[in-house]
């Protein structure tokens, strides 16, 4: 299975911060890469799909980039709707996996 | 606008087989394209892949859970089911059921359904 490490577990910023979120691959998975965005006691939300597209729907200060084995998750202006644990899965190869997720928090 | 829901026990004996549905609406199962899956997720935990099923009947499984899991689908009820035998304790999780777009992403999720497992 490709292991996904992301960085940091958990985070706390201000209102208004940019933040960034990494997420590695143990192996070249190309662009095949999505980040999900899961509240408590919610599902998930798909946020970023193939690296870097925008779901519809989702605003723009959320972006992705990356591909090969480095990915980054940046919310460019933190909201506090924003508090959430994130997410990253590769659909590279079966089974697809999941990084172990950021954990967010208003400073 | 798809939905999806799970529906099934939320609680199940040591050894016995736990049992979810998936009801979707809003959409077709039967259209192209999309796979459907099921996911969960341990106690304050991440985010595991169980597997998925495409309209056809065509399944991919979680090789760590395989010789457990049998997912199918009702195309008739516009439903698709999970089975997972022989459970243990380890098994207690939110368990969540997706549309899976391209067999790429999950662009839509049910709510989710604690099963816990104990006697």
């Amino acid at each position: 299975d490709i292991q996904m490490t992301q960085s940091p577990s958990s985070l706390s910023a201000s209102v208004g911060d940019r933040v960034t979120i990494t997420c590695q691959a143990s192996q070249d998975i190309s662009n095949y890469l999505n980040w999900y965005q899961q509240k408590p006691g919610k599902a998930p939300k798909l946020l970023i799909y193939d690296a870097s597209n925008l779901e519809t729907g989702v605003p723009s200060r959320f972006s992705g980039s990356g591909s090969g084995t480095d990915f980054t998750f940046t919310i460019s202006s933190l909201q506090p709707e924003d508090i959430a644990t994130y997410y990253c899965q590769q659909y590279d190869n079966l089974p697809h996996t999941f990084g172990q997720g950021t954990r967010l928090e208003i400073k | 606008q798809v939905q999806l829901q799970e529906s099934g026990p939320g609680l199940v004996k040591p050894s016995q087989t736990l049992s979810l549905t998936c009801t979707v609406s809003g959409g077709s199962i039967s259209s192209g394209g999309y796979y459907w899956s099921w996911i969960r997720q341990h106690p304050g935990k991440g985010l595991e892949w169980i597997g998925y099923i495409y309209y056809s009947g065509s399944t991919y499984y979680n090789p760590s859970l395989k010789s457990r899991v049998t997912i199918s689908v009702d195309t008739s009820k516009n439903q698709f089911s999970l089975k997972l035998s022989s459970v243990t304790a380890a098994d207690t999780a939110v368990y969540y059921c997706a549309r899976v777009y391209g067999g790429n992403a999950a662009d839509y999720w049910g709510q989710g359904t604690l099963v816990t497992v104990s006697s």
